[in-house]
């Protein structure tokens, strides 16, 4: 069961910018720092975004993480084929004693 | 380079029990907290345990309480999760997963992923 939650899917066309939000409580996300991690098809979840807002190595400027309150977010800009993907919030959850995702989205590029 | 390879899946039937094992190398695996991380078919990531870089703390989640252990063995480099009481629902790909922190916490990321082991529970 997750405790984060998304929407689970987007889509948009090439060069177009998606958003994806992610919803939690004051125990994770209103107290922790928020991670976003990209799955590619057949492949395992990497690292996009942490502690908020910023980039591993390697990951372009296309990709942005912001926080608000309970809630945080993911923009992708410049919208590419290869973006297709699902995309996972996380956090540490100071309640549960646990790491935390969210229910995912599915990316889809038109 | 940081690798994380996972071992011991396999088909087993409902009651039965697995143990799966992840190999580390590329980094001093003492300094680090470690995870499992479930995949069911389909379905989103499920954090399953963790276990801080001493094996000092080690937490679970509730649908795992009880039936799953986890240990690690910082002189072979190696990160264990033992199933018992396997279920129908436990079928899944699991990662093995290195938190870049000694303990699990506030700023914690789950900086480096394995390819996962697929685990088939029978019912």
């Amino acid at each position: 069961q997750s405790v984060l939650t998304q929407a689970p899917s987007a889509s948009g066309t090439p060069g177009q910018r998606v958003t994806i939000s992610c919803s939690g409580s004051s125990s994770n996300i209103g107290s922790n720092t928020v991670n976003w991690y990209q799955q590619l098809p057949g492949t395992a979840p990497k690292v996009l975004i942490y502690r908020n807002n910023e980039r591993p190595s390697g990951i372009p400027d296309r990709f942005s993480g912001s926080k608000s309150g309970t809630s945080a977010s993911l923009a992708i800009s410049g919208l590419q084929s290869g973006d297709e993907a699902d995309y996972y919030c996380a956090a540490w959850d100071d309640s549960l004693n646990a790491h935390v995702f969210g229910t995912g989205t599915q990316v889809t590029v038109l | 380079e940081v690798q994380l390879v996972e071992s011991g899946g396999g088909l087993v039937k409902s009651g039965g029990s697995l143990r799966l094992s992840c190999a580390a190398s590329g980094f001093t695996f003492r300094s680090y907290s470690l995870n499992w991380v479930r995949q069911a078919p389909g379905k989103g990531l499920e954090w399953v345990s963790s276990i801080s870089s001493d094996g000092s703390y080690i937490y679970y989640a509730d649908s795992v309480k009880g039936r799953f252990t986890i240990s690690r063995d910082n002189a072979e480099n190696s990160l264990y999760l033992q199933m018992n009481s396997l279920r129908a629902e436990d079928t899944a790909v699991y990662y093995c997963v290195r938190d870049h922190l000694r303990r699990p916490g506030s700023l914690s990321l789950l900086d480096y992923w394995g390819q996962g082991t697929l685990v088939s529970v029978s019912s």
